[in-house]
């Protein structure tokens, strides 16, 4: 059963662009969520996470928000450059208790210089 | 200041043999876990160790076991290797506490013939 869901396996952006990521959510006892980025051959990089008490986290071109009431959270990146083109992941986790993350499978992000 | 460093990068083997990964975590971090990605999937969770404990365990059978010793560092053992565990291997670190998101090393590709 996947708790942690990305519907787009793929996107692609002009460079400049604004680009939205998305990822739902079936756990309501998820109080932590993460982004990461992965390129070929190399381990998922954290990019940016955020707190179920916050509904939004910045840190320069990258901002997540978070809606608890619809179980989803989006990444936003402005502007896409081309560096940026990589696989990103959701994921999330309950903590206290049991502090493993759940993946979701990814959006292959392309930004098109 | 060294991230997650794991070895080896690559490693082959055949079914029913059995093999031990390595993982050296962030300087700082206490806590380390493991996972296990498949072709196109995120991350699945195998286990956790904190003060050289398992402490969280996913769903993957006895076969997969570890250790970590008293320097954070940790072992992933997987007995009577099936082509089905031909996989990326993941060792993530971490502090233990909330907020505190998990850094990845590179991971070592696994291939069973």
């Amino acid at each position: 059963d996947q708790q942690v869901k990305q519907n787009s396996p793929s996107l692609s952006v002009q460079e400049g662009r604004i680009s939205i990521l998305n990822c739902d959510y079936t756990n309501s006892m998820f109080d932590y969520f993460l982004w990461y980025k992965k390129y070929p051959a190399e381990g998922p990089t954290f990019l940016i996470s955020i707190s179920s008490i916050k509904d939004k986290n910045e840190d320069g071109r990258f901002t997540v928000f978070l809606n608890k009431s619809a179980k989803h959270l989006s990444l936003h990146i402005v502007p896409s450059q081309p560096g940026d083109s990589a696989v990103y992941f959701c994921a999330a986790m309950v903590f206290p208790g049991a502090n493993n993350l759940f993946f979701g499978t990814g959006t292959r992000l392309t930004v098109i210089p | 200041d060294a991230g997650v460093t794991q070895s080896p990068t690559h490693l082959i083997k055949t079914r029913g043999q059995q093999v031990t990964l390595r993982c050296s975590p962030k300087s700082g971090h206490d806590t380390v876990s493991w996972y296990q990605q498949a072709l196109g999937q995120g991350p699945q969770f195998i286990f956790q160790y904190y003060e050289e404990e398992e402490r969280q365990r996913g769903n993957f059978p006895d076969r997969f076991s570890g250790h970590q010793f008293p320097n954070y560092s940790s072992e992933l053992n997987v007995n009577a290797l099936l082509l089905g565990d031909s996989a990326l291997y993941l060792c993530a670190s971490s502090i233990q506490g909330p907020d505190q998101p998990q850094h990845f090393g590179d991971g070592t590709r696994l291939s069973i013939l």
